[in-house]
């Protein structure tokens, strides 16, 4: 089955900075790939998803790159702010389901 | 329009004990799964369903079986609880299976004592 790998499982960032968060994954043939963030308590909602047929995607302060050759993906949020202070979980899909990374806790230092 | 709604938000088990937890969504969409989310784990697969009458193990299946009841109803059960299923349990729900964004329940905070 997919293998998700995602690092770091932690990240600390001033305000402002920037974040990154990369993910890895073993199936050739997966084609979605999904950014979750979890507040505390709360449920994972999705904030950015690419498909394989693409290699970036930008809104506003998050960006999603891809890389299809190398199997890798990254999370880019830039200008951070203590709202993002979160879990963010990265997601690959293809045939039926998605396999979820083992999230990364993102805090953001005012 | 409430989304994917799952009972109950908070539950305590005894070992040996059996409990159902109930899943539906109204978005009409084809494809539900059951997660459950430990600390450093990200959210495991339990058994998801691709379309109504259909229903597939996924990556930790054992201990639970799963019921698609119609198309907005898709339930998971515990026969025989453990502590090792102490955990918090996402249903969620997605259009298309494997490819489309999953919309997430709030979350079942289930201890096995």
């Amino acid at each position: 089955g997919e293998n998700v790998e995602q690092h770091p499982s932690t990240l600390s960032v001033q305000e402002g900075d920037s974040a990154v968060i990369k993910c890895t994954y073993s199936d050739s043939a997966s084609n979605y790939f999904p950014w979750y963030k979890q507040e505390l308590g709360k449920r994972p909602q999705l904030i950015i998803d690419i498909r394989s047929n693409v290699g970036e995607k930008k809104d506003q302060r998050i960006a999603v790159t891809l890389n299809k050759t190398a199997k890798h993906f990254s999370l880019h949020i830039t200008e951070t702010q203590p709202e993002d202070s979160a879990v963010y979980f990265c997601a690959v899909g293809g045939y039926q389901k998605v396999t979820f990374g083992t999230g990364t806790k993102l805090q953001v230092i005012p | 329009n409430a989304g994917v709604t799952q009972t109950p938000k908070f539950q305590v088990l005894k070992t040996g004990q059996s409990m159902t937890l109930q899943c539906a969504q109204d978005m009409n969409h084809n494809s539900m799964y059951w997660y459950r989310q430990d600390p450093g784990m990200g959210l495991r697969l339990i058994y998801y369903s691709a379309s109504e009458g259909t229903t597939d193990k996924g990556e930790v299946p054992n201990g639970y079986n799963v019921s698609r009841l119609n198309k907005r109803e898709f339930s998971l059960r515990l026969e025989s609880a453990a502590p090792s299923q102490t955990s918090v349990y996402f249903c969620a729900s997605s259009k298309v299976e494997g490819n489309t964004e999953a919309f997430f329940g709030q979350g079942t905070r289930l201890t096995v004592v």
